[in-house]
């Protein structure tokens, strides 16, 4: 089964704090990706990454940066924290190859205060 | 990607089959149905995907009609588990496409 980690469930932190959210893939998915997910808004994509040391803008990507030193770790940045990023942040990944699908971690839900 | 519309919520008897209906008529020929599910608080669960053959895996069985403009989602013998919300998304082959969900049917199982 592909197992994709999150490092937190839920994580509170406060405005203007550096936050690092961790993502862990087992399968040896070349892609991986972020997303966060709000009410109404559903699923928006953030950044994404085909390749070690690659990484692609999203949708929205302002105040968010992303780090692939490893092959299966996918780590989400947000460099000074605010309350319009309390949000469910998703890690998902995927092979390169043709039609295979996205899969998700658990999430982790982060509450800016 | 092509849209789709679902109907946004279905009730179905616990031990029964779920019959979950997507409508996709502009689908292109090269993309494929996905359906994933979200259970409360969690993350999306990847369910099936197809291009035109009917599929049939662990979870579930997706019957894609022939003329492939609306496929239906069966879960063969449904439990409180399944309860979630159910996303048919149609996308492009191609690795590092976005997944993008719509509403989605929210699925109630029934005791």
């Amino acid at each position: 089964d592909v197992k994709v980690t999150q490092s937190s469930r839920y994580l509170v932190k406060r405005t203007g704090e550096k936050v690092f959210l961790e993502c862990v893939q087992d399968m040896d998915h070349e892609n991986m990706f972020w997303y966060r997910q709000d009410p109404g808004l559903g699923l928006r994509l953030i950044y994404f990454s085909y390749d070690v040391k690659m990484k692609e803008k999203g949708d929205i990507p302002e105040g968010y940066s992303v780090s692939r030193e490893k092959k299966e770790r996918f780590s989400l940045i947000l460099e000074s924290a605010s309350t319009n990023q309390t949000s469910m942040y998703l890690c998902a990944s995927s092979s390169a190859l043709g039609n295979q699908p996205q899969h998700f971690g658990d999430g982790t839900r982060l509450s800016i205060l | 990607d092509a849209k789709t519309t679902q109907p946004p919520s279905m009730d179905c008897a616990e031990g029964r089959a779920a019959n979950l209906p997507c409508n996709h008529s502009t689908i292109s020929g090269n993309e494929y149905v996905y359906w994933y599910r979200q259970i409360h608080s969690q993350g999306p669960q990847y369910i099936i995907h197809g291009l035109k053959n009917n599929e049939t895996n662990e979870m579930a069985s997706l019957i894609i009609t022939e003329d492939r403009k609306s496929s239906t989602l069966i879960l063969p013998h449904a439990t409180l588990r399944d309860t979630a919300v159910y996303y048919c998304i149609v996308r492009a082959s191609g690795g590092y496409q976005k997944v993008t969900f719509g509403i989605g049917t929210k699925l109630q199982v029934i005791p």
